[in-house]
């Protein structure tokens, strides 16, 4: 059974924070790894991808990834109120086409 | 397409009833995904189609559920009998081949009274 964890929030952080979002996996064969942003009603949006151990920075967004604890992490600095939503972790082995989520995170940044 | 679409965008139907729902991926792109997403939950994976052939259909809950693409661009998830547990929304998602690089339709919201 493949699984993928989240902390389901919601998860409050004051404009201008880091917001630190969590995920771990079950199968060690999992090879990427994928951020997705989920606004109410809406589908689900790539954000982020990352594929080796370390970190990966885009912008405002960091994704940490260590296989080895089977864990991966998005940091959001300096916060705005239009991040507000849900992240949803993906993995995926490489040698099939599916793609295996999270229940997904709520993030609510206050104003 | 601009992106891709999906019909209906909101679907209710009588518990036995059957339903199609319909996907149409961006332009050209190989690679389409059927996702289930119940609420609160993370989408699960459905069904795969590379062009016309479904290579992989381990996600289908049930008998009950069908998909296909004939022609290798307009996909139709079909359900059958519904039951209440099929209430959800249905992500439908295309990819050029990666599906790391895959964009999601709207969905379709499932209620099945």
């Amino acid at each position: 059974q493949k699984e993928v964890e989240q902390n389901s929030g919601p998860l409050s952080v004051p404009e201008g924070a880091i917001a630190s979002l969590n995920c771990t996996y079950s199968d060690r064969g999992s090879q990427s790894f994928f951020w997705y942003r989920q606004y109410s009603g809406k589908s689900p949006e790539l954000i982020m991808s990352i594929y080796s151990n370390g970190d990966k920075e885009d912008g405002r967004f960091t994704a940490q990834l260590n296989k080895a604890s089977q864990y991966v992490s998005l940091l959001i600095r300096d916060s705005q109120p239009s991040d507000s939503a849900t992240y949803l972790c993906a993995v995926n082995e490489n040698t099939g086409n599916q793609f295996y989520f999270g229940t997904g995170t709520s993030l609510t940044v206050i104003p | 397409g601009a992106g891709v679409s999906q019909s209906p965008r909101y679907k209710v139907a009588k518990r036995g009833q059957d339903v199609a729902l319909r996907c149409d991926p961006i332009s050209g792109h190989v690679s389409l995904f059927w996702y289930q997403q119940a609420l609160g939950q993370g989408p699960e994976f459905l069904t795969y189609f590379q062009n016309e052939a479904q290579l992989d259909k381990s996600g289908l809950p049930s008998d009950r559920f069908f998909a296909e693409r004939p022609e290798g661009s307009v996909s139709t998830l079909k359900i059958q009998r519904t039951q209440q547990e099929d209430s959800a929304v249905y992500l439908c998602a295309s990819s050029l081949y990666d599906p790391a690089e895959a964009f999601f339709g709207q969905g379709t919201r499932l209620t099945v009274v």
